[in-house]
């Protein structure tokens, strides 16, 4: 069945320190892939996008992820946190034209 | 670019009401509209996509008749919870695309719906 996993529901990391979010599939085919981020009452605003090409894919906000098939995973980075990074990421993956969405993981910044 | 808006924002009715929903796209014209829902503390769960000028398609547990789904034009969708209930009190999200052959999404701030 496809699937979309992120193992880590909850991640507290300190300000300044580095953020990694794990997010794993399980498709067919190479799936569209995709990191949004939530606010809290708040929608979805797209992070960054995988479709194809260079594995290591830029997004906004200085977020950063890269792919790689043999783990069919697709883990989002950022190298120095924000306070504003405080939010819920999702990780989304694209596949006969609907998204399926992973649980998310809640991200909480200490000072 | 690439705006979509959702009214109200926020909305309380009584349990046994219809209250709706509306998506708009603001500066694009959206061929296919769609319509999830998130539970606290949970992830989006898609419910139907729309196309203009056709019958939605539902995934499989989403009532149809009680959550009805229009999409009259290329910038308007509406969801319509018939004979609301309080379980049906929830974050509705939806998104639009701009063209047929992408899998990009752009999604509206959401309406929080609370059935007393």
């Amino acid at each position: 069945a496809q699937s979309v996993t992120q193992p880590d529901i909850h991640i507290t990391v300190s300000e300044g320190a580095s953020l990694e979010l794990r997010c794993n599939y399980s498709y067919g085919a190479t799936p569209y892939l995709f990191w949004y981020v939530q606010s809290p009452g708040q929608g979805l605003q797209l992070l960054l996008k995988y479709f194809s090409g260079d594995t290591l894919v830029q997004g906004i906000k200085g977020f950063e992820a890269e792919f790689k098939r043999s783990q069919s995973s697709f883990n989002l980075r950022k190298p120095s946190v924000h306070w504003s990074d405080a939010a819920e990421y999702f990780c989304a993956v694209g596949s006969w034209g609907k998204f399926q969405f992973g649980a998310g993981t809640q991200v909480v910044v200490t000072p | 670019g690439a705006v979509v808006s959702q009214h109200p924002s926020w909305v309380i009715c009584k349990s046994g009401t219809s209250v709706k929903i509306e998506c708009r796209s603001l500066d694009f014209q959206a061929t296919t509209m769609f319509w999830y829902r998130q539970f606290p503390k949970q992830s989006l769960m898609l419910m139907a996509t729309s196309n203009e000028g056709s019958k939605a398609t539902y995934e499989q547990g989403v009532e149809k008749d009680k959550f009805l789904i229009n999409h009259a034009s290329l910038t308007l969708s509406t969801l319509t919870v018939t004979s609301a209930h309080p379980e049906d009190s929830s974050f509705y999200i939806c998104s639009a695309r701009d063209r047929p052959q992408t899998y990009e999404q752009y999604f509206g701030p959401g309406t929080r719906l609370t059935v007393t």
